[in-house]
């Protein structure tokens, strides 16, 4: 079946810090990949997505590459910011019977120190 | 408005209790889908609406859980006799059109669901 599977968290970085947050998939077919992040108190909101194999997603300073060979979709930034604190979603959705369905990971807590 | 919407925001139900759970989706989005989120964990499918019709029910975890959008807009998300295991975050969201992966789903708040 389709899963994804994300580092544990929780992250602690000092600001201005590079950030990774692994994440590994499996699923048949050729999947949409997205990175949602929850901010404290807010919901789910989306951040980046990528469609097909080698596309690389970006939004506010991060980035992710659909790397099929590894089935991967790494989170990166280069410089975190105390407000990048939140907790950070893989997902990635397949059309199956007319629709499509988000499977989550578990989430990865990213803490960010002044 | 501008996003999903979901009511109430927070809700404390006494073991046994009935509730029910309330998502105003954009306007004009065809697909809606609830998702339960425990505490530390990823959010999980419960089920899946297309207009009116409710397509895929596998995740609900038990006949206590019901949902409905008899008009294609507004859904409920109704549990019964709810059980401790039941506090949760309830997540509802949208999205424009069912077909393409690559389609962006929109989330609410979420209902935050304590049952004691």
């Amino acid at each position: 079946g389709n899963s994804v599977t994300q580092m544990e968290g929780p992250v602690t970085l000092s600001e201005e810090a590079f950030l990774t947050i692994n994440c590994t998939y499996t699923a048949t077919g050729y999947p949409s990949l997205f990175w949602y992040v929850q901010y404290p108190g807010e919901g789910l909101q989306l951040l980046l997505k990528a469609t097909k194999a080698d596309d690389k997603g970006s939004n506010k300073g991060f980035e992710a590459t659909y790397r099929k060979e590894t089935t991967s979709f790494h989170l990166e930034k280069g410089s975190v910011q105390v407000s990048d604190s939140a907790v950070y979603f893989c997902a990635l959705t397949r059309s199956s019977g007319g629709y499509n369905k988000l499977i989550f990971g578990a989430g990865t807590r990213l803490a960010v120190h002044p | 408005g501008a996003g999903v919407s979901q009511s109430p925001r927070y809700k404390v139900a006494k073991r046994g209790q009935d509730v029910a759970l309330r998502c105003d989706p954009i306007s004009g989005h065809v697909s809606l889908f609830w998702y339960q989120q425990a505490l530390g964990q990823g959010p999980e499918f419960l089920t899946y609406f297309q207009n009116e019709a409710q397509l895929d029910k596998s995740g609900l975890p038990s006949d206590r859980f019901f949902a409905e959008r008899p008009e294609g807009s507004v859904s409920t998300l109704k549990i019964q006799r709810t059980q401790q295991e039941d506090s949760a975050v309830y997540l509802c969201a949208s999205s424009p059109s069912p077909g393409q992966s690559g389609n962006t789903i929109y989330f609410g708040e979420g209902s935050w669901l304590t049952v004691v």
